[in-house]
């Protein structure tokens, strides 16, 4: 498997402008996960679903942003409008299901989308 | 709520020589996962090593292993004959449990940096 894949790998754009983050989880994997690491705060879970279904997205900032999972292989984090301040890399991750004491929960990160925002 | 705590920001090791990395968390669940992952300046997160709370035994992979003590609720991570390539950002996690089920929310600590000295 190619591992977890994520585009664009580097993003520059205007404040205003919209951004749409792209993720392709590992092909079998159950959970996908969208985090965003920046200096100030760290590695932060923005949202997370299960079989395409968003299960908590209480770490979204504000209503700029938005994620979808349209189908298994596939999901999208979007904001509109852009700010300076949401310049940060943006990970997608994805799992198997698996029991919580069980090695098969391991996270797979992808490269990762660094987003900078002018 | 769950926190991971990473009390060292930065840390120095010579080559070849055993490093230990502190890691300690707070979780009143008995059944939850405990990971480090390395973030080279390259920018990807690489899994390193997993520890369930029920493991007996402590984890172990290759130069890697994890000091885990249950009651003081610390996760070490031990790297021993340090290289050159081992310099880089750790960072230690645990997997939040959701009552019965399995969310795979993983809380992050703040990280530490690794500097090895040739």
């Amino acid at each position: 498997d190619a591992g977890v894949i994520q585009s664009p790998r580097h993003e520059v754009t205007e404040m205003g402008q919209e951004v749409t983050l792209r993720c392709k989880p590992i092909s079998g994997h159950d959970y996908l996960f969208w985090y965003r690491q920046t200096m100030m705060r760290g590695l932060e879970l923005l949202i997370y679903f299960n079989n395409n279904v968003p299960i908590d997205d209480s770490g979204m900032p504000e209503d700029r942003f938005s994620a979808k999972m349209p189908n298994a292989s596939f999901s999208t984090l979007k904001i509109q409008p852009s700010e300076p301040r949401d310049s940060a890399v943006y990970f997608c991750a994805s799992r198997e299901d698996g029991k919580i004491s069980s090695g098969a929960n391991v996270l797979t990160f992808g490269a990762g989308s660094r987003l900078t925002v002018l | 709520a769950q926190k991971i705590t990473q009390t060292q920001p930065g840390m120095f090791v010579q080559e070849k020589e055993a490093v230990t990395l502190d890691c300690t968390y707070d979780t009143s669940d008995q059944s939850y996962g405990l990971f480090w992952y390395k973030q080279p300046s390259s920018g990807e997160m690489i899994f390193l090593i997993y520890q369930g709370s029920y493991d007996e035994q402590n984890a172990t992979e290759g130069r890697y292993s994890l000091n885990f003590q249950k009651a003081r609720k610390s996760a070490n991570l031990v790297i021993s004959a340090s290289q050159l390539g081992d310099s880089a950002m750790y960072f230690c996690a645990m997997r939040e449990p959701h009552g019965s089920s399995n969310t795979g929310k993983l809380i992050f600590g703040q990280g530490t940096t690794l500097q090895v000295k040739p």
